[in-house]
């Protein structure tokens, strides 16, 4: 089946501070794979995305790279701000349009 | 600027009340999805729908139906509101066809059912 499994959070860092938050997946086929995120009162949002095997998203300092060998898409940033405070969802879409997202991860960055 | 707006950010229904939530999409998308949000289970799926009057069962529908009878509206229907059904309702679109797509996500609706 298909499934996604990420880090339970929160997770706090102080400003500047490195960013890693992790993903695996189980899937059948060749999924693509997605980092959605959610601000405080708001809906999800695209952040980033991969489409096969050892491509890298990236968008807005956040980079995630598609490790078919590790079934892992962790996400990292190298300076976090207060700005980036949200709910980060690691998500998978197989050859057809359902998506599967994981429980999310709540980040919360210190001044 | 793509839309997906859904008809309440908040809501406060009664055990046993009917209750419509509405979600409309600007962008001429196929697809369109309903999923609630609850704190340590992220997403859940409980309906979508590929085409018009055409809808699928996800993996939660227990209590819930849906209606499309238009391309841009996807409606979510509590036939007999609970209040095990007290969560976060996400609305979402994605074009037609392909493993690639992004989904499009509204902002929310809030329903607490007292």
């Amino acid at each position: 089946g298909n499934s996604v499994t990420q880090m339970e959070g929160p997770v706090t860092l102080s400003e500047e501070a490195f960013l890693t938050i992790n993903c695996t997946y189980t899937a059948t086929g060749y999924p693509s794979l997605f980092w959605y995120v959610q601000y405080p009162g708001e809906g999800l949002q695209l952040l980033l995305k991969a489409t096969k095997a050892d491509d890298k998203g990236s968008n807005k300092g956040f980079e995630a790279t598609y490790r078919k060998e590790t079934t892992s898409f962790h996400l990292e940033k190298g300076s976090v701000q207060v700005s980036d405070s949200a709910v980060y969802f690691c998500a998978l879409s197989p050859n057809f349009n359902k998506f599967y997202f994981g429980s999310g991860t709540k980040l919360n960055v210190k001044p | 600027d793509v839309k997906v707006t859904q008809s309440s950010r908040y809501l406060v229904k009664r055990t046993g009340e009917k209750v419509f939530l509405e979600c409309v999409q600007d962008m001429d998308h196929e697809n369109m999805f309903w999923y609630r949000q609850d704190p340590g289970l992220g997403l859940r799926l409980i309906y979508f729908s590929y085409d018009v009057k055409m809808k699928e069962k996800g993996d939660i529908p227990e209590g819930y139906s849906v209606s499309r009878e238009k391309k841009e509206r996807f409606s979510l229907i509590l036939e007999s509101a609970s209040t095990n059904q007290t969560s976060m309702y996400l609305c979402a679109s994605s074009p037609a066809a392909g493993p690639y797509n992004e989904q499009f996500f509204g902002p929310g609706t809030r329903l607490t059912v007292l």
